[in-house]
């Protein structure tokens, strides 16, 4: 069947890193896609990794792990914004559109 | 910055009523998504909607549910008959192209209570 893992909770201090881990396990896998959802929110697109390797967008990163089926969502110099529950999403194949999230983290930042 | 937008925000109905939830994707985009999220839990897919027809759906997209896009600006999910289940917050969501149905912007939810 079709799973995501995440971790379900993640505490860290202002101006620290923080990396959330997804594993997946999925019929077909073309992409890995991250959200930020704060509570009472919609989600909002972070990053998307279809290759192996590191994507940078400002203080937010992505890796992808294709043959591990790993990603992480990695962020730096965490301000108390960033609190807030984050979710990976596979889109798992080309003919598909639908996204397949995880649990989600759900990211405490405390000053 | 465009944006999707969902109307009501929050629909309080009776068990066995019928609902509409509206949304309005923007405007140059193609393709349009509703996804459910129960409290506390994960966001799940229902259907996605391509060129005025559904081009996949969801285990839990059965017959109570459909789709339509009665006008171009337009994009409603109906519930024929409401549950208490369907109680979660229901977001709209649209994509530019098929190659960036990664990055799909979701519209604000509407919260969806049935008593």
């Amino acid at each position: 069947g079709q799973s995501l893992e995440q971790p379900s909770e993640v505490t860290a201090v202002e101006g620290a890193i923080v990396q959330i881990n997804c594993t997946y396990q999925t019929s077909g896998f073309y992409g890995l896609s991250w959200y930020q959802q704060h509570d009472g929110g919609a989600p909002t697109f972070l990053s998307y990794n279809a290759l192996d390797g590191l994507e940078e967008t400002g203080r937010f990163s992505s890796f992808l792990s294709r043959s591990d089926s790993y990603g992480y969502l990695l962020l730096q110099e965490l301000q108390m914004k960033d609190s807030a529950s984050y979710f990976c999403a596979v889109r798992e194949d080309t003919g598909r559109r639908a996204l397949t999230f995880g649990s989600g983290t759900r990211l405490q930042v405390q000053p | 910055e465009p944006e999707v937008t969902q109307t009501p925000s929050h629909q309080v109905t009776q068990m066995g009523q019928e609902v509409i939830l509206r949304c309005v994707p923007i405007s140059n985009h193609l393709y349009f998504y509703w996804y459910r999220q129960i409290l506390g839990q994960k966001v799940e897919f229902l259907v996605s909607f391509y060129n005025n027809e559904i081009s996949e759906k969801s285990e839990i997209f059965d017959d109570q549910f459909s789709v339509e896009r009665p006008d171009g600006s337009n994009f409603t999910l109906k519930i024929r008959s409401t549950k208490l289940e369907d109680s979660a917050m229901y977001f709209c969501a649209s994509s530019s192209s098929s190659i960036s149905t990664y990055e799909q912007y979701f519209g604000p939810g509407t919260r969806l209570t049935v008593t």
